[in-house]
């Protein structure tokens, strides 16, 4: 049983397209987050939903936009992509948005061509 | 802005040894995490230790906090080909679930 799970695990897809990373946690979780790991490993977050609520929204292109529609999922969809948006994207759950553990997807390794 | 800087960037160490990693970062904090993660995986919550705490144990995990000189450590004791992997500090200031990641230790423990 995955506790978070993401699909798809690769993505490879041509500059200036559409597409959706989906996340799924069954810990029973409030909130979900997601992260960008860039290829020097560097991981910042992007933004977080405590019960389908945005409660972190950072520096973000407004290209990236986080879709909850339920409180075990948060899917982020990227327009226009370009190459800067090749990156590995991790999605995390924890308890609720004061709570200390964050538990992670296997992430979704994006390549944009 | 980038909140933590781990030193060092790499370690290699025969099996057997210990490992120590460094953390230092700048604001104040909640509470400082250790993460692991293995190469093409998703990253292991390890350890939790609080701004009021000083040291922890978690198995062979001992982390420190200074938060005078706003700084953590990791040791990983008698080391495991499997304890190969890369080592992120994490820290809290909001209570929001924002966690502000360093740049990781990567780990290499040669049999």
């Amino acid at each position: 049983d995955t506790a978070v799970s993401q699909t798809p695990k690769y993505l490879v897809t041509q500059m200036g397209n559409d597409k959706s990373i989906k996340c799924e946690q069954n810990l029973g979780h409030d909130t979900m987050y997601w992260y960008k790991q860039d290829s020097k490993k560097f991981l910042k977050i992007m933004f977080s939903y405590n019960n389908k609520e945005l409660i972190i929204n950072e520096t973000v292109p407004n290209r990236f936009s986080p879709k909850s529609p339920d409180k075990a999922h948060l899917n982020l969809h990227i327009n226009s992509l370009e190459l800067g948006d090749s990156a590995v994207y991790f999605c995390a759950s924890s308890q609720d948005y004061s709570t200390d553990t964050q538990y992670f997807g296997p992430g979704t390794r994006l390549t944009v061509l | 802005s980038q909140q933590g800087e781990e030193d060092p960037q790499a370690l290699s160490i025969q099996e057997g040894e210990n490992a120590t990693m460094n953390c230092s970062y700048k604001t104040s904090i909640n509470n400082l995490q250790w993460y692991r993660q293995n190469s093409g995986r998703g990253l292991v919550h390890l350890i939790l230790i609080r701004s009021n705490e000083r040291e922890k144990h978690s198995g062979r995990l001992r982390v420190t906090l200074d938060t005078s000189k706003k700084s953590s450590s990791l040791l990983i004791t008698a080391s495991r080909a499997a304890d190969t992997a890369s080592y992120f500090c994490a820290t809290d200031s909001s209570n929001t679930g924002k966690l502000i990641f360093g740049q990781g230790t990567t780990l290499q423990v040669k049999p």
